[in-house]
């Protein structure tokens, strides 16, 4: 069974800061690690992806990718009431359909 | 920019009633996916799609369930007598591949509410 697993916080964070959400996976044989924002009733929007080992930064989001530990994470700097939402963590392995994780929902107190 | 479109936005049913869920991929795409989020639980994969057949489906997607792309541009998803835990939100997927590294573009979803 494939899982994987995010705090499902909430995790709150003032105006600014640097919010951390981190998400770990069960198969090794996860190729690409998705990033999806989803704001309440809505569906989700895709933020980043990552494909190696290491960091990769798009603005204010850097993903992070640990195959080793199999640990994935998304770091949201100067952040903002707006990004207050639930980060949804994905993966997949080759062909194979994206596995969510539950989600942490983060709120960023102005 | 291209999107992925669903209707109804809404579906409130009748339980046994048969419930048909409707999605415009982007135009270009060749994969087709259907997913579901129950409230406050995770997105779960129902069938994936692709050449007018399916290609991979899920423990959920049982015999209640099927999909059609009955012309070059719907994708459809058919409940045929729901149940009460078949209440969620029904989001379609497309790809313009199905390689690992391509991304999905999803719609806006369909709540689906079955009394």
């Amino acid at each position: 069974q494939k899982e994987v697993e995010q705090n499902s916080g909430p995790l709150s964070v003032p105006e600014g800061a640097i919010a951390s959400l981190n998400c770990t996976y069960s198969d090794r044989g996860s190729q690409s690690f998705f990033w999806y924002r989803q704001y309440s009733g809505k569906s989700p929007e895709l933020i980043m992806f990552i494909y190696s080992n290491g960091d990769k930064e798009d603005g204010r989001f850097t993903a992070q990718l640990n195959k080793a530990s199999q640990y994935v994470s998304l770091l949201i700097r100067d952040s903002q009431p707006s990004d207050s939402a639930t980060y949804l963590c994905a993966v997949r392995a080759g062909n194979t359909p994206l596995v969510f994780g539950k989600g942490t929902r983060l709120s960023v107190i102005a | 920019e291209p999107e992925v479109t669903q209707t109804p936005s809404h579906q409130v049913t009748q339980m046994g009633q048969e419930v048909i869920l409707r999605c415009v991929p982007i135009s270009n795409h060749l994969y087709f996916y259907w997913y579901r989020q129950i409230l406050g639980q995770k997105v779960e994969f129902l069938v994936s799609f692709y050449n007018n057949e399916i290609s991979e489906k899920s423990e959920i997607f049982d015999d209640q369930f099927s999909v059609e792309r009955p012309d070059g541009s719907n994708f459809t998803l058919k409940i045929r007598s729901t149940k009460l835990e078949d209440s969620a939100m029904y989001f379609c997927a497309s790809s313009p591949a199905r390689s690992s590294y391509n991304e999905q573009f999803f719609g806006p979803g369909t709540r689906l509410t079955v009394l």
